[in-house]
């Protein structure tokens, strides 16, 4: 059973582009989150998304940020613009949440560092 | 709301002694759960358990144990006889239920050091 897929791993833009990041979640998962790692922090909570919807996205930043999770493909974290300041590790990680929550672990695919120059 | 304290920013041990990694966590809501996620340097993360609220027996898996104790609300990892291996940095969580998921919040990770 193949784990949380994200691509790219690493992702070079400048200053002014676009930068798309991809998760595919774990087989039979329908529930995905993005989290941002700053370097030497931990992880924050950016979107959570099933199929089609957005559930909560209060920790995605208001502007130039936006995630989608289509019924076919893979989740997109897209980020327009990009600044220095979007440099990070951005984590998807993919559930099956079942009895509203209880049951529910997150795996975490392996990342993708973005670096803005 | 909810907080994660890792306190311990860097640990270095010598290979084969124990370690122990804290957690502090905040949260008002009488139901949560508590993970540890391992990052080696390759960054990825790694699960590697996950404790209900309503679960204070500690446990053990090879190495590793889990020290849970809902009085001074901490969910302590350690590590017997550490290896090489075993260096990485290591996250404590906390999980709320909201609006039927989880809501998951971080600690700082603390950075352990295994030297041959």
């Amino acid at each position: 059973n193949a784990g949380v897929m994200q691509n790219p791993r690493h992702l070079v833009r400048r200053r002014g582009q676009e930068a798309r990041l991809r998760c595919s979640p774990m087989k039979g998962h329908s529930h995905v989150y993005w989290y941002r790692q700053l370097p030497e922090e931990g992880l924050k909570f950016m979107v959570y998304l099933q199929k089609e919807n957005i559930i909560d996205e209060s920790g995605m930043p208001k502007e130039r940020f936006s995630a989608e999770f289509p019924k076919e493909g893979p989740s997109i974290l897209r980020i327009q613009q990009v600044v220095r300041g979007d440099s990070a590790a951005y984590f998807c990680a993919s559930s099956d949440v079942l009895a509203g929550g209880s049951q529910e672990t997150q795996y975490f695919g392996p990342g993708t560092r973005l670096l803005v120059l | 709301a909810q907080k994660v304290t890792q306190a311990q920013t860097e640990i270095s041990v010598v290979e084969k002694e124990d370690v122990t990694l804290d957690c502090v966590y905040e949260t008002r809501d009488t139901t949560y759960y508590l993970f540890w996620y391992k990052q080696p340097p390759s960054g990825e993360l790694v699960f590697l358990i996950r404790r209900n609220s309503f679960d204070e027996q500690n446990e053990i898996s090879g190495r590793y144990s889990w020290n849970f104790q809902k009085s001074t609300s901490s969910f302590n990892f350690t590590i017997t006889a550490s290896q090489v291996v075993d260096s990485a940095v290591y996250f404590c969580a906390l999980g709320l239920i909201s609006g039927g998921y989880q809501k998951v919040t971080f600690g700082t990770g603390t950075k352990l050091q295994v030297i041959p």
